[in-house]
């Protein structure tokens, strides 16, 4: 079984702070996406990263997958409230149209 | 959005009874997934459809039965509800396109299911 650690599980931050969130793993994935969760809610997909060593910006977020395709990061800059939610890395290894979701990271941004 | 509904939204049941959960999508995408996320374990997939009748296990499918008769509708089945099956249940659903390396799953609002 493929496993994603993320880390932190809990980051409670103030507004105007920067943040990075790690997504770890032993195993080689073909694509991974990172999901926002607002409560009550279902995920919702930020970005998908392919290549190893891509980076892609939306905004004040920035997306990186690591070059050996095995870890990505989400670095925020100058968080908003607006960005508390649960944030989930997922990733394909290409087999079937399945996703291996990480435990995700609670972001509470307080203004 | 994308259309994808899920019934009930919330349901409190008893240990030993049955339970199905409905999901309903209206973009006639081929997949269709069903997870439960419980703190701490992200979401873990339980079954998932590739087609009519088309079904496969997932990472968690103990407990668990699926069916698919229609493509616009992916049921999940307690046949015995458990406390240990108390979790909030997500339906989603994809389309694999031809050359894309990957693929967007779109979710649904969730199921929060009690057992006591």
């Amino acid at each position: 079984t493929q496993l994603l650690e993320q880390s932190p599980q809990f980051l409670s931050i103030q507004e105007g702070e920067n943040l990075t969130v790690y997504c770890n793993s032993s195993s080689v994935f073909s694509s991974l996406q990172w999901y926002r969760q607002e409560p009550g809610e279902g995920p919702v997909l930020l970005v998908t990263v392919v290549t190893g060593g891509e980076v892609k910006k939306l905004k004040r977020l920035t997306f990186q997958f690591g070059d050996a395709r095995k870890d990505s990061s989400l670095h925020i800059t100058a968080a908003q409230p607006g960005d508390t939610g649960l944030y989930l890395c997922a990733g394909d290894n290409n087999a079937g149209n399945m996703l291996t979701f990480g435990g995700g990271t609670r972001l509470m941004v307080k203004p | 959005d994308a259309g994808i509904t899920q019934s009930p939204r919330h349901k409190v049941t008893e240990t030993g009874t049955p339970v199905t959960l409905r999901c309903h999508q209206t973009e006639n995408h081929r997949y269709m997934y069903w997870y439960r996320q419980d703190p701490g374990h992200g979401l873990r997939l339980i079954h998932y459809s590739y087609g009519v009748k088309d079904t496969d296990k997932g990472e968690v499918s103990d407990g668990y039965s699926v069916s698919r008769s229609k493509t616009e509708d992916f049921l999940l089945t307690l046949e015995s509800a458990t406390s240990s099956q108390t979790s909030v249940y997500f339906c989603a659903i994809s389309e694999p396109w031809a050359g894309h390396l990957t693929d967007t799953q779109y979710f649904g609002p969730g199921t929060r299911l009690t057992v006591l």
